[in-house]
């Protein structure tokens, strides 16, 4: 069975400030992809990043950065310098090969206030 | 490309009452999923399209649900007798992908918000 849990389930910061994500999961397959969706107060889940199971590599795009560690079963995510616009709920979701269901945490919801 | 959309975005019946959604994915799209959220969690999976093939199942979809994608283009999730415990925002996404790939990025749409009183 897979699991993914987000163990902070809100966190609250003022604008500018770094603000990092835990993502724990657990899988038997040595086979997997990791997500990020950012779920705004619309509703609408939208995609920030996949990650592979062979590829640990750390990534960033702009404000955003990534942090893979198979070693924890982490899928950590940090916001920097994080604006207004952050505020949402960040899911953190796990597929299995040959899977196609994203088995989902149960959220952070981040408000970053002025 | 005007995104996934989902109609209606709210529907408010009576228990004992069926419900029908609809889901139209991004049209190159051949992939259509379905999941549940409830308040405070994450969505769940209820189930996949392939084109107009239903490949996976959860077993959360119990028998009073019913999803349909007739000819691989929008797809229909109906409730049948809907229960309280039926009230939920039911998501549909959609993605591209062989048979055989995996893990493709799916787009949602905003949801239908159920409330069964």
């Amino acid at each position: 069975a897979q699991k993914v849990t987000q163990a902070q389930t809100e966190i609250s910061v003022v604008e500018k400030e770094d603000v990092t994500l835990d993502c724990v999961y657990e899988t038997r397959d040595t086979t997997y992809y990791l997500f990020w969706y950012k779920q705004p107060p619309s509703g609408e889940l939208v995609f920030l990043i996949r990650r592979n199971s062979f590829d640990e590599q750390n990534e960033i795009s702009g404000r955003y950065s990534w942090n893979f560690q198979k070693s924890t079963s982490s899928f950590n995510f940090t916001i920097t310098a994080s604006q207004v616009v952050d505020s949402a709920v960040y899911f953190c979701a796990l597929s299995v090969f040959s899977g196609y269901a994203l088995n989902f945490g149960k959220g952070t919801s981040l408000l970053v206030t002025p | 490309d005007t995104g996934v959309s989902q109609d209606p975005r709210h529907k408010i019946t009576k228990r004992g009452q069926n419900v029908t959604f609809r889901c139209d994915p991004i049209s190159e799209h051949n992939r259509l999923y379905w999941y549940r959220q409830t308040l405070g969690q994450g969505p769940e999976f209820l189930t996949y399209f392939q084109n107009e093939a239903q490949l996976e199942k959860s077993r959360l979809l119990s028998d009073r649900f019913s999803a349909e994608r007739p000819k691989g283009s929008f797809s229909t999730l109906e409730i049948q007798r809907t229960e309280q415990g039926d009230s939920a925002m039911y998501l549909c996404a959609s993605s591209s992908g062989d048979r055989d790939d995996w893990g493709t990025e799916a787009f949602f749409g905003q949801g239908t918000r159920l409330t069964v009183v």
